[in-house]
């Protein structure tokens, strides 16, 4: 069975300052997807990124950070700088297959990210 | 491009009626569908999926039920609602897209539909 643990479940910082959201997954297969979605006050799931599980590059999106290690089951979320407008529920998910073979993703709890000016 | 539309947007129901969300796609032809519930302050459940018109797998036992009547177009019922039943839907749609790392799938959601039972 596969797990995705977030164990932030709610952070505040104040504008500029970097944070990282955890996430750390749990799966028995050798080939899997790991996923981040931001979903603001509107409630919208908004996909930020995904990642294979045979690609351990990290990766950099402005602000955004992504770091991904198989060896501590672990696929951090990062946001440099932090803005006001980043205020937001982040999840982290984790798919063990590809999704239009019907499989599903399995959600963290989420981590509630609160930026104060 | 693809969009996906769900309707209500909001609604409130009286415990023991009954409920019908659409969930529609466009700009796609078969693609796989999902409803998930989001509780207040909690993470997502999801609820069931479709890989083709009418065929439905459902992930959590309960008094929901959904169809999948055509292609683009998933539906969510139930005859009796629930107080537990309240919380936020979204529905869900997904593609397969080839990356210079491979052929990968990625989930894109609905606006979401919030539920108040009282």
């Amino acid at each position: 069975a596969q797990k995705v643990t977030q164990a932030q479940t709610e952070i505040s910082v104040v504008e500029k300052e970097d944070v990282t959201l955890d996430c750390v997954y749990e799966t028995r297969d050798t080939t899997y997807y790991l996923f981040w979605y931001k979903q603001p006050p509107s409630g919208e799931l908004v996909f930020l990124i995904r990642r294979n599980s045979f690609d351990e590059q990290n990766e950099i999106s402005g602000r955004y950070s992504w770091n991904f290690q198989k060896s501590t089951s672990s696929f951090n979320f990062t946001i440099t700088a932090s803005q006001v407008v980043d205020s937001a529920v982040y999840f982290c998910a984790l798919s063990e297959a590809l999704l239009d073979a019907g499989n599903m993703l399995t959600f963290g709890g989420g981590t509630r990210l609160m930026v104060k000016p | 491009s693809q969009t996906i539309h769900q309707w209500p947007a909001t609604l409130v129901q009286p415990v023991g009626s009954p409920l019908s969300l659409e969930c529609t796609v466009e700009g796609t032809s078969n693609p796989n569908l999902y409803w998930y519930r989001q509780a207040a302050g909690r993470g997502l459940q999801l609820l069931f999926y479709s890989v083709g018109i009418g065929q439905i797998s459902s992930e959590v036992p309960q008094n929901l039920s959904a169809s999948r009547p055509q292609d683009r177009q998933f539906i969510l019922s139930s005859k009796k609602l629930l107080l537990s039943d309240s919380g936020f839907y979204l529905c869900a749609w997904s593609v397969l897209v080839t990356s210079p790392n491979g052929v990968m799938s990625e989930q894109f959601f609905g606006p979401g539909t919030r539920l108040t039972v009282l």
